[in-house]
């Protein structure tokens, strides 16, 4: 146990279907992120959070929206996906703020998303 | 240059054998290089780090080598165990470089066979 929790574990849904994902994290740190994984980039950097506030977005098309209304919580909110799109979604903290060095992030277990 | 390249992309070794995982990077401001595990079904988790002020570092049967001239550095897994079946990350930071975050190689799926 990471002290890093995503629910739902999976995910499948339609193109016209919104979900949210949801990460939260019990080690009181500054900074969250999201990350995509796939067989094509394993690990895609998608949104980064220090101190709540937004600080990178890595090019992420709009239908997915990222929410951080607290240190403790992060969600991604997704509608209008593609089958593209189907993918392993993880989340992160880490206690150090992104940029500081030696930042060593705690990944959750991540959402297995299916997207038909 | 904000690259960091990992190789080989898959790897498969004979239990007691060693693995060795390697990464090159550009940018000479790095200054902090982790490497991550992954099992099936979880996320990576941070196994060791090295920091260029050093050209080595061990921790029980893994060993991070670090060359700064080439600008590379490698793992190596001594005496590997079917249990050492993963994926591994390496990562390269840089100190104060203003809310850029760790940028991470594209894996190597290790299998260590009996």
């Amino acid at each position: 146990e990471t002290g890093v929790t995503q629910t739902p574990r999976h995910l499948v849904m339609g193109m016209t279907n919104k979900k949210s994902l949801k990460c939260e994290q019990h080690l009181g740190h500054n900074a969250m992120y999201w990350y995509k994984q796939s067989a094509k980039k394993p690990l895609e950097l998608m949104f980064v959070y220090s101190l709540e506030e937004r600080v990178e977005n890595n090019s992420v098309p709009s239908r997915f929206s990222p929410e951080c209304p607290n240190s403790s919580h992060l969600f991604l909110h997704l509608h209008t996906l593609q089958p593209e799109d189907s993918a392993l979604y993880l989340c992160a903290s880490s206690q150090a703020l992104p940029g500081a060095g030696g930042e060593k992030l705690f990944f959750g277990s991540g959402t297995q998303l299916s997207v038909l | 240059q904000q690259q960091v390249k990992q190789s080989p992309q898959s790897l498969i070794v004979q239990k007691g054998g060693i693995s060795i995982i390697n990464c090159a990077y550009e940018n000479t401001a790095f200054d902090y290089f982790p490497w991550y595990q992954q099992f099936p079904g979880k996320g990576p988790a941070l196994l060791i780090a090295i920091r260029p002020d050093v050209s080595e570092k061990k921790e029980g049967r893994f060993t991070i080598s670090f060359n700064k001239s080439a600008k590379q550095f490698s793992l190596h897994i001594m005496d590997s165990q079917p249990g050492d079946s993963a994926t591994y990350f390496c990562a390269a930071s840089i100190a104060n470089s203003g809310n850029t975050p760790l940028v991470f190689g594209k894996g190597t799926r290790l299998s260590v066979i009996a």
